[in-house]
């Protein structure tokens, strides 16, 4: 079956605007993840959604992010007022509850 | 709150020669581990994960990875690596409590030379 899709793959924007990354999971998964990978570490954990709701949002570095999932399946993170250290790869996971989280290819954001 | 430490950021090691890659992690609750694989220009991919049970497990391409809870490690190893084993490996925890999410460590580039 589809997995985990991720759009755009690239998105290149300029400094103080507004972008959104959008996260497609796997379908019947009720857990959505969002990590944000910099270059040359890990991913870091932003947010965490079981079902509509944020279950955790300790990740969120600032009020800029923002991420919604009104119908339990499509995901959106959005980014305001963007930051040149904003820029870094945007992972998205899904799982079952209790479950191995199976991941996106992720959507490199670039921020001029 | 969890950690995780991978000690060494590359490896680079002779086409089949065993690799060893270190994973040390912190937490004050009971846990689970994995191991996630990165090939060039591609996704993350489950390598290998501890839930319980056994300690020694064991992935299709022949790594294997020991828990380890005295030294709260969870190091990954393979006796003979290929050209194509190339990639970025990342160490990762998470817990029930926490609603599973995982907390990677810094990752180690493996290079195999032939």
């Amino acid at each position: 079956g589809a997995g985990v899709s991720q759009t755009p793959s690239n998105k290149v924007t300029e400094k103080g605007k507004y972008v959104e990354l959008r996260c497609d999971p796997i379908s019947g998964h009720t857990a959505l993840y969002w990590y944000r990978q910099s270059l040359g570490q890990g991913p870091e954990f932003l947010i965490y959604f079981q079902g509509t709701g944020a279950a955790d949002d300790s990740g969120l570095p600032n009020d800029r992010f923002f991420a919604v999932r009104p119908e339990g399946s499509v995901s959106t993170l959005k980014i305001q007022r963007t930051e040149r250290g904003d820029s870094a790869v945007y992972l998205c996971a899904s799982s079952f509850p209790g479950s191995e989280q199976y991941f996106g290819p992720g959507t490199r954001l670039t921020v001029t | 709150a969890q950690s995780v430490t991978q000690l060494d950021s590359q490896v680079p090691v002779f086409e089949e020669a065993p690799v060893e890659l270190r994973c040390n992690y912190s937490s004050s609750v009971s846990v689970y581990l994995f191991w996630y694989v990165q090939y060039p220009n591609q996704g993350l991919q489950l390598l290998l994960k501890y839930l319980s049970g056994s300690t020694l497990v064991e992935s299709i391409n022949g790594f294997e990875a020991e828990f380890n809870k005295s030294q709260t490690s969870f190091h990954l190893r393979k006796p003979s690596v290929h050209i194509s084993d190339t990639a970025e490996y990342f160490c990762a925890v998470s817990n029930k409590a926490a609603g599973n999410k995982l907390t990677f460590g810094g990752g180690t580039r493996v290079l195999v030379k032939p």
